[in-house]
């Protein structure tokens, strides 16, 4: 399979515990994004990469997130002390060069925060 | 800012019958607009993309997309919905300019026996 891989699918954490998540994007593709989806709403963005630089990040990343994507190869997005709040699907996605390119997503990790 | 609007976040139809799902978007100069679809415990896969060629946009299952910048409308139609065509849909707006994508609150497909 050469699609978006996500790893773990499913997490559940109690509040206050760091959790990670990992992004294994389509090879060629130079662009990664995080987005964060809660039931009902669409997708909200995260942050992006252009290859291992960290282009722009949401207001809604606060400093318990972050995010790296070293080497410009796979990303990780860690949550440091997590909130019940920030239970939701977490979407990784990818996109060669182009502006006009589409978002190749992979079928995210659940987080459910106890 | 750049946004998107989908209007009715519940759709229901029969099967066969006409599909018709509303987006708006805001933008000044006229964006890259998709529409995607999410099933059940999957990502978003893309249906369709409108990059300022032809304004109607042909995608997968038939969907098509007309761009209207009067109106600032990107409406998502299929002539004959099909049961398995019950999904979440989700427009959303690349500001020219930009590498951020935007997308709509979702609207929901369900389709009648």
């Amino acid at each position: 399979d050469t699609g978006v891989s996500q790893d773990p699918r499913h997490k559940i954490t109690k509040r206050g515990q760091n959790v990670t998540f990992r992004c294994d994007p389509i090879s060629e593709h130079n662009r990664l994004y995080w987005y964060r989806q809660t039931l009902g709403q669409g997708p909200e963005f995260l942050t992006y990469f252009q290859n291992e630089a960290q282009l722009e990040k949401s207001r809604l990343l606060s400093d318990r997130f972050s995010a790296e994507r070293p080497k410009g190869s796979f990303s990780t997005l860690e949550i440091q002390r997590t909130e019940q709040g920030d239970s939701a699907m977490y979407l990784c996605a990818s996109t060669p060069e182009g502006i006009t390119g589409e978002l190749f997503f992979g079928e995210g990790s659940r987080l459910t925060v106890l | 800012a750049q946004s998107v609007t989908q209007l009715g976040s519940h759709v229901s139809v029969s099967e066969g019958a006409l599909v018709l799902l509303r987006c708006n978007y805001s933008s000044s100069v006229p964006p890259y607009l998709f529409w995607y679809v999410q099933y059940p415990n999957q990502g978003l896969q893309l249906l369709l993309k409108y990059t300022s060629a032809a304004t109607l946009v042909k995608g997968i299952n038939g969907f098509e997309a007309e761009f209207k910048k009067s109106e600032t409308s990107f409406h998502l139609t299929k002539p004959s919905a099909h049961m398995s065509d019950a999904a979440e849909y989700f427009c959303a707006v690349n500001p020219s300019g930009t590498y951020k994508y935007i997308f709509g609150t979702g609207t929901r497909l369900k389709v009648l026996a």
